[in-house]
């Protein structure tokens, strides 16, 4: 089945700086790379998606960047601000239609 | 509110118990997926459904079976409980199965005393 890492598990970085995760995945059958913001004790909520057909999206300060070759895909948060701080899902749907996510990444924006 | 609403929010019960789930999904989706998120912990897919049928397992516990009703409904029923099948549990809904968005009900938190 699929298999999703994703890097680093936790990153704490300076209000203003800019912060990175990376996921891969192994079935080169998915084609939806949605990322997901989670706050202590929320749900998931949808923050950006990508689809195969696409490399790079970017809504205000945050993109994603997909390589289908290397089957891996990021999430770029730049001007990160303390409100950012929560942690971050990965996903990949592949053939079935199962979401798998990653195990997750704790960003802490320090003020 | 992502309009995927799940009851009850809170629940606790005793170990051997047997409990359900129920999750209503947002007006329109077909799909409907079951997670569980123990403390700490990423989100494990149990199970999916669509239009009714089962779609996709993941690494649910033969203690563990969901159903999806014809109003789109979806029920998880956990059977013979464990301390450890203490957490979150989320349902999440999408139109269809393909490159739609999923969104994510509030959870509801079971605690197994």
């Amino acid at each position: 089945g699929e298999n999703v890492e994703q890097h680093p598990s936790t990153l704490s970085v300076q209000e203003g700086d800019s912060a990175v995760i990376k996921c891969t995945y192994s079935d080169s059958a998915s084609n939806y790379f949605p990322w997901y913001k989670q706050e202590l004790g929320k749900r998931p909520q949808l923050i950006i998606d990508i689809r195969s057909n696409v490399g790079e999206k970017k809504d205000q300060r945050i993109a994603v960047t997909l390589n289908k070759t290397a089957k891996h895909f990021s999430l770029h948060i730049t001007e990160t601000q303390p409100e950012d701080s929560a942690v971050y899902f990965c996903a990949v749907r592949a053939a079935g239609n199962k979401l798998t996510f990653g195990g997750g990444t704790r960003v802490l924006v320090k003020p | 509110d992502s309009g995927v609403t799940q009851t009850p929010k809170h629940l606790i019960t005793a170990t051997g118990q047997r409990v359900t789930l129920r999750c209503s999904p947002r007006s329109g989706d077909l799909s409907v997926y079951w997670y569980q998120q123990s403390l700490d912990q990423g989100l494990q897919f149990l199970i999916q459904y669509y239009n009714g049928e089962e779609r996709a397992k993941g690494n649910i516990l033969e203690r563990f079976s969901a159903q999806q009703f014809p109003d789109l409904h979806s029920e998880l029923n956990l059977s013979s409980l464990e301390l450890g099948d203490s957490a979150l549990y989320f349902c999440a809904s999408s139109v269809e199965g393909g490159t739609t968005e999923a969104f994510f009900g509030q959870g509801t938190r079971l605690t197994v005393v």
